[in-house]
């Protein structure tokens, strides 16, 4: 089975610093990895994801992951970050054998202004 | 290509009513994950099902709760007799075989 911890619930910070929210993941099997960010009343939408190939893999607005075998990691990370970046971000993993999702309890990124 | 339906989006119920909570899957999927948030808490795995069959429950309740995805129509999340501890948001989620899950908006249950 796999799980995944996220060990900051809330992370505030200010508009235009960078950030990192951190994941780390447990599995016996090899991972998919997957970030979503859900926006308040929102259902969760897909940030990014790795599957295989390159460790760094970004988003279309700005952040990145990277996947870090050796430490069973997947932070995710913005060097400038908006205020509509507010919102609440999920790490989740499955194996690559299977389908299920399982997700991390959550951190709340709040910006600053 | 219309996203993952869920209805209704806000449901009360008094308690010892029953909930169902209904989903239907992005076209063409055939994988179905139920996933509940209670306040200030992330999100916790229910049932996975595919057409007809359910994959892993491991994460429902050993009473009162029950899903289905039939052949024909949505996926339904059953809650009988519902308790306030059931409030909660319940997103349903749909994938292709092996591939990113897609969210829907959320069911959002209260129980008065």
């Amino acid at each position: 089975a796999q799980s995944v911890t996220q060990l900051d619930s809330q992370v505030p910070v200010f508009e235009e610093a960078p950030v990192e929210l951190r994941c780390n993941y447990s599995s016996s099997v090899s991972v998919y990895l997957f970030w979503y960010v859900q926006y308040p009343n929102q259902g969760l939408q897909l940030l990014l994801k790795y599957l295989s190939g390159s460790t760094l893999v970004e988003s279309i607005n700005g952040f990145e992951a990277e996947f870090n075998k050796s430490q069973t990691s997947f932070h995710l990370r913005k060097p400038s970050v908006h205020i509509s970046d507010t919102a609440e971000y999920f790490c989740a993993v499955s194996g690559t054998g299977a389908n299920n999702l399982f997700f991390g309890t959550g951190t709340r990124l709040t910006v600053i202004p | 290509n219309a996203g993952v339906m869920q209805n209704p989006r806000h449901l009360v119920r008094r308690r010892g009513q029953e909930a169902r909570l209904r989903c239907s899957p992005m076209k063409g999927h055939s994988h179905v994950y139920w996933y509940r948030q209670l306040p200030e808490e992330g999100l916790k795995f229910m049932v996975y099902l595919q057409k007809e069959n359910i994959i892993d429950e491991s994460g429902m309740p050993k009473e009162r709760f029950s899903a289905e995805f039939p052949k024909e129509g949505p996926s339904i999340l059953r809650i009988q007799q519902v308790v306030r501890g059931d409030s909660a948001a319940y997103f349903c989620a749909s994938s292709e075989e092996r591939t990113e899950a897609f969210f829907g908006q959320g069911t959002r249950l209260t129980v008065v």
